[in-house]
């Protein structure tokens, strides 16, 4: 199965400045990764598909890249909604899986 | 508006089984697959596996192949997973969620069901 794995666990950053978290696959994904957000108590939220792709209603800040197996999730410019975790996800093979979350919070 | 509801917490003893449903509204349902998905205690997700509401065809992780089912009965627009002989690390939110696109198998998720809290305790 596919590994992928999230860098950092944590960043520590406060509203206004830029995020960029990171998702590496064991193996190429081509284009094949999401990224979800999560808050406390909630269901996750698609947020970006086909490694770029915004979902409808998810703000211009917020924008993914990559390919193969190197995939960022950038915020330019922090919210106080969007400090929450954070995962990647591919659905290049089967299994889908996940990254274990980086989880974003306030400075 | 598309929504998944999820039936309610439930409580079992190790060795039971739970059943989960999931019913789907606000869009045509045999149109998409249903996923579903787990989340332990303060852990990440994990996806258990996909079926066609079409067809009823499943995939299922390999993790828990042999232990779950998961069936669909488009008259009443709802989807069931069926997890048996639980452990205590089977502990988890239980969460449904749509393939993101029609006929597209284990697409991305999205949206999803609220989650049911699956408690398993002796």
């Amino acid at each position: 199965e596919i590994v992928l794995t999230q860098s950092p666990a944590t960043l520590s950053l406060s509203p206004g400045e830029r995020a960029t978290l990171s998702c590496r696959a064991s193996q190429s994904v081509s284009d094949y990764l999401a990224w979800y957000q999560q808050k406390p108590g909630q269901a996750p939220r698609l947020l970006i598909y086909d490694a770029s792709n915004r979902a409808t209603g998810i703000p211009a800040r917020i924008s993914g890249s990559g390919s193969g197996t190197d995939f960022t999730l950038t915020i330019s410019s922090l919210e106080p909604e969007d400090f929450a975790v954070y995962y990647c996800q591919q659905r290049s093979n089967w299994p889908r899986t996940f990254g274990q979350g980086t989880k974003l919070e306030i400075k | 508006q598309v929504q998944l509801v999820q039936s309610g917490a439930a409580v079992k003893k190790p060795g039971a089984s739970v059943k989960v449903s999931c019913k789907a509204s606000g869009y045509n349902f045999i149109s998409f697959g249903i996923n579903w998905l787990r989340q332990a205690p303060g852990q990440g997700l994990e996806w258990m596996g996909w079926i066609s509401a079409y067809n009823g065809n499943v995939n299922y992780a390999q993790k828990f192949q042999g232990r779950v089912s998961m069936t669909t009965d488009p008259s009443t627009s709802t989807v069931y997973m069926d997890l048996r002989s639980l452990r205590s690390d089977d502990t988890a939110i239980y969460y449904c969620a749509r393939d993101f696109r029609m006929a597209a198998a284990g697409d991305w998720f999205a949206p999803w069901g609220q989650g049911t809290l699956v408690t398993v305790s002796s």
